[in-house]
């Protein structure tokens, strides 16, 4: 059974930088697109990017374009998200979900990891 | 961007009922939809994949239809469990994934 951890909650001042992990367990690591989605307290969720750790390309939303990385590592089946000149409005539960099928960008979600808490507070 | 609107954003209904979510997206995306059943707390539940399929585990009373740009999901004898938050989300080849708003299934 394939399963998604990721790291814990984090508080950041606006302005710096915050770095979520998503650590796989159970199945094929590296030909899965893993993908990250928030969630503002509140609100509904958004699409932030993907990326297949074999490929190692991402795709990000333009929103989030020159703001967000999003890497990968084999070796620890560990995916990671990193969001850059934080504000406030980054306040929000960030997930990682993976892709139904292999080597697909654009799939279903059908493995998510438990919510990382992000807080932007001075 | 493809936009995702649900109807209604809330419902409220009595265990047993039948009830029926609506999606509708600005311009086609195939069969290329997802349900989401989220609760308080808790990561999203794929629960319906390409329109109409049904997720593997996942009671049967759940079910999906449409195609292009409107899409309903059911399910055919509410539940306790059910009372949740359903989203549902497009993902088509074009990108980006998009969700809909959210429909807020209450207990009447």
């Amino acid at each position: 059974q394939v399963q998604l951890v990721q790291s814990g909650a984090e508080v950041r001042k606006p302005g710096s930088s915050v770095k979520v992990s998503c650590k796989a367990s159970g199945g094929t690591f590296s030909t899965y697109a893993i993908n990250w989605v928030r969630q503002a307290p509140g609100q509904g969720l958004e699409w932030m990017g993907g990326i297949i750790p074999i490929s190692g390309t991402a795709i990000y939303a333009q929103k989030f374009k020159g703001r967000v990385t999003m890497t990968t590592d084999e070796s620890t089946t560990t995916a990671s998200m990193e969001l850059s000149s934080l504000t406030s409005e980054d306040t929000a539960v960030y997930s990682c979900a993976r892709a139904m099928r292999e080597l697909a960008y654009s799939d279903a979600l059908d493995i998510w990891g438990q919510g990382t808490m992000v807080t932007v507070s001075s | 961007d493809i936009q995702m609107t649900q109807s209604p954003s809330t419902l409220s209904a009595s265990v047993g009922d039948r009830v029926t979510i609506t999606c509708r997206a600005s311009q086609s995306v195939s069969s290329w939809l997802a349900w989401f059943q989220q609760k308080p707390g808790k990561a999203p539940k794929l629960l319906i994949y390409k329109a109409s399929s049904l997720e593997s585990g996942v009671p049967s009373r759940f079910s999906g239809s449409g195609s292009g740009t409107e899409f309903t999901l059911t399910i055919s004898s509410l539940q306790p469990d059910d009372f949740a938050t359903y989203y549902c989300q497009q993902y088509n080849t074009y990108f980006p994934y998009t969700f809909g708003q959210g429909t807020k299934l209450e207990i009447k």
